[in-house]
């Protein structure tokens, strides 16, 4: 198993571009998040999936839109980058069944916007 | 709403120093909770967890007990080496299909 895995690992955008990071799993997980992790602060949820079609905001979903049309795919797409979107973007994934809520993360994407 | 403060850092120790680090919690109802382990450079990675009251979670040598009366699931090692240093999460969840609700990280830094 790879897990959860991203891509990019690192980008730079101009301020107004638009990107797609890409997440995938292959452990077959339900759930999955996308979050973003800021300079001396903990992670906060932007998106997150129940399921295939499945999509709901977390606390910070400004400026991003999710879609999930297969269980292994999460991407998440930035239309019109500003600077306040370079953060660490962290994808996460957790299977169901569990009383508890272990997840999963992918590596992270590093993004620049200038 | 639901919340996880952890000591702040950085944590400085010499290699087989005693480790702790200080999380407490503010949430309704019974949340599990998690410490994460972030290397330079890496994603997160589960370090333990505790699903109930008295619970200790253990593993690679860190160990953390989930104390209800004292809202509280303190990261604790005997003796830390400096392959761990790292930046440690505190974590806390209600069920799965949810947030975890993240500390701001405390940064160990571990010297020989």
């Amino acid at each position: 198993n790879a897990g959860v895995t991203q891509t990019p690992k690192f980008r730079i955008l101009k301020i107004g571009q638009s990107m797609t990071l890409q997440c995938t799993q292959d452990m077959n997980h339900n759930y999955m998040y996308w979050y973003r992790q800021d300079p001396g602060m903990g992670l906060k949820l932007i998106y997150y999936s129940v399921g295939a079609g499945i999509t709901d905001k977390g606390e910070v979903p400004n400026g991003y839109n999710v879609s999930r049309s297969t269980t292994e795919d999460f991407p998440l797409r930035l239309e019109l980058a500003a600077p306040s979107q370079t953060s660490v973007y962290f994808c996460a994934s957790s299977p169901p069944g569990r009383s508890y809520n272990e997840q999963f993360f992918g590596p992270g994407t590093r993004l620049t916007v200038l | 709403g639901d919340s996880v403060t952890q000591m702040e850092g950085p944590v400085t120790l010499s290699e087989e120093a005693f480790l702790t680090i200080n999380c407490t919690y503010t949430a309704t109802g019974y949340p599990s909770l998690f410490w994460y382990v972030q290397y330079p450079g890496e994603g997160l990675q589960l370090l333990l967890k505790a699903t109930k009251a008295d619970d200790k979670g253990s593993n690679k040598g860190f160990e953390a007990t989930y104390r209800k009366e004292t809202t509280s699931f303190h990261l604790e090692k005997g003796s830390v080496q400096v392959s761990d240093s790292a930046v440690y999460f505190c974590a806390l969840s209600k069920q799965a299909g949810t947030a975890l609700i993240f500390g701001k990280g405390t940064t160990l830094s571990v010297s020989s």
